[in-house]
C-alpha cells in the first residue's frame, strides 16, 4: 500500500494522559499536514511541515500539542495532558509541493476518545 | 478572516436526480480549490481547480471554478446510492481551509 498511513487507528485514553500518533506519508511527498476533525465539521488545520521544517501552526494548536518530522519522512503528533475536548479524528495528509498548487492525500485518521 | 462556506449543509435526493453543491470562499493568496468526498473515513480527492471557467469531469461528477465571483460548484448527474457522502470543499491559500461540507443522501 503506497498511500498515507496512520497509527494507531483508534486510541482511548483517560483525561490527563499523553498520547502520540504517527503518520507515514506517501514516500516522495515533501509536505505533511495534520488536521483535526470533529463530528459534523470539516477538517481543521493544525500544522504542516515541508520536509523536516514545521512551517506553520494554527492557533488551535495549544501548548499541549507538539508535532515533529525529524527526518522529513514520518511525523508524530503528541498531545500532553489530554482533555475531553481533544476527542476527535486526527487526520494526516501529504502532498508533493513544488510551486503553485498541490493536492493533499489523506490517511485513514486516528480516532481519539478521551474519557 | 479567511473562510470557505458550503451550501446546502445537507441534501436528500432520489436516485437518478442531478445535484449541485456550492462552495464560496474568501481566502488570501488563493492557489487552488479542491473537492473531496468523505464517507465514514478520511476524505478522498475528487478535483483540483485552479483556473476559472474550465470544467473538470470524472464520470458523472463535474466541477467548475469562478475566480471572479469566488465560488465553485460540484455537479453530480444521475445520482446513485453510492454517492451518499459528505462533500468537502477546501481552498489552498496561506494554509488549507475546509468548509463544513455538504451531506448528500441518495435514496433508492
Amino acid at each position: 500500500d503506497t498511500g498515507v498511513s496512520q497509527n494507531p487507528r483508534h486510541k482511548i485514553t483517560k483525561r490527563g494522559q499523553n498520547v502520540t500518533f504517527r503518520c507515514d506519508p506517501i514516500s516522495e511527498h515533501n509536505r505533511l499536514y495534520w488536521y483535526r476533525q470533529t463530528l459534523g465539521q470539516g477538517p481543521e488545520f493544525l500544522t504542516y511541515f515541508q520536509n523536516e521544517a514545521q512551517l506553520e501552526k494554527s492557533r488551535l494548536l495549544s501548548d499541549r500539542f507538539s508535532a515533529e518530522r525529524p527526518k522529513g519522512s514520518f511525523s508524530t503528533l503528541e498531545i500532553q495532558r489530554t482533555e475531553q475536548g481533544d476527542s476527535a479524528m486526527y487526520l494526516c495528509a501529504s502532498s508533493f509541493w513544488t510551486s503553485g498548487s498541490e493536492t493533499q492525500y489523506f490517511g485513514p485518521g486516528t480516532r481519539l476518545l478521551v474519557l | 478572516e479567511d473562510k470557505v462556506v458550503q451550501s446546502p449543509l445537507s441534501l436528500v435526493v432520489h436516485e437518478g436526480d442531478t445535484v449541485t453543491l456550492n462552495c464560496s470562499y474568501e481566502v488570501t493568496n488563493f492557489r487552488s480549490l479542491l473537492w473531496y468526498k468523505q464517507e465514514k473515513k478520511a476524505p478522498t480527492f475528487l478535483f483540483m481547480l485552479t483556473s476559472s471557467g474550465i470544467e473538470k469531469k470524472s464520470g458523472r461528477l463535474s466541477s467548475i471554478l469562478d475566480k471572479k465571483e469566488l465560488f465553485s460548484i460540484l455537479n453530480i448527474t444521475a445520482t446513485q446510492t453510492g454517492d451518499s457522502a459528505v462533500y468537502l470543499c477546501a481552498v489552498d491559500g496561506n494554509q488549507f481551509y475546509f468548509g463544513t461540507g455538504t451531506s448528500l443522501t441518495v435514496i433508492p
